[in-house]
């Protein structure tokens, strides 16, 4: 069975400018999370997306935003870039099963640099 | 709200040396607790969790971590670690209900030969 799957896996850009960041899980998984690491803040959740509608979210600014396809694939959405939206961006997904004691399954991450 | 402290973000230690990564947690609410492991320039793999039940938990890589609900800690321990070993290593709580995992800001491990 195949992991989950980060595109791209590095992506520079440079402020004011928005990415998109896509992430394929695992076949029959239905919930796709996001998290944002970076040195300082380290590991944070943005959101969690499930039968493509956001079930939970952190604490992020509204610049963040994603959203879920009927194939749950999912994409997430960083407008006007700050410098300090450079980070590594993890998803990871589940079957979806509401109860927070599923396991996720981590991507490799996509590694964002904002110039 | 749910916060979790690993106030120890470094460790260095011995090859087959004992090791202990702590790990505190408040919460509002019931939650479950994880360990994840994170191997150089790869992903996060949980290493262990609790949901309830028995308050000792072990991964099978020898790994254990127990569950102390008076003190709200889940700590981590090996009794010998091995050069393998080497990994930042994150304690987590999860919500009952809800599919979001909150992060301690994780603890390196370095198993020095």
């Amino acid at each position: 069975k195949a992991g989950v799957t980060q595109t791209p896996r590095y992506l520079i850009k440079t402020r004011g400018q928005q990415v998109t960041l896509s992430c394929s899980p695992i076949s029959g998984h239905r919930s796709v999370s996001w998290y944002q690491q970076t040195p300082g803040q380290g590991l944070q959740f943005l959101f969690e997306y499930f039968s493509e509608t956001q079930r939970n979210k952190g604490n992020f600014p509204g610049r963040f935003s994603g959203r879920q396809f009927s194939n749950s694939r999912s994409e997430m959405n960083v407008s006007t870039l700050e410098l300090g939206d450079s980070a590594l961006y993890l998803c990871a997904s589940s079957s979806g099963l509401a109860g927070g004691f599923e396991t996720q399954y981590f991507g490799p991450g996509t590694r964002l640099l904002v110039l | 709200a749910q916060s979790v402290t690993q106030l120890d973000s470094q460790v260095p230690v011995f090859e087959e040396a004992p090791v202990e990564l702590r790990c505190n947690y408040s919460s509002s609410v019931s939650v479950y607790l994880f360990w994840y492991v994170q191997y150089p320039n790869q992903g996060l793999q949980l290493l262990l969790k609790y949901l309830s039940g028995s308050t000792l938990v072990e991964s099978i890589n020898g790994f254990e971590a127990e569950f102390n609900k008076s003190q709200t800690s889940f700590h981590l321990r090996k009794p010998s670690v091995h050069i393998s070993d080497t990994a930042e290593y994150f304690c987590a709580v999860s919500e009952i209900e809800a599919n979001n995992l909150f992060f301690g800001t994780g603890t390196r491990l370095t198993v020095i030969p």
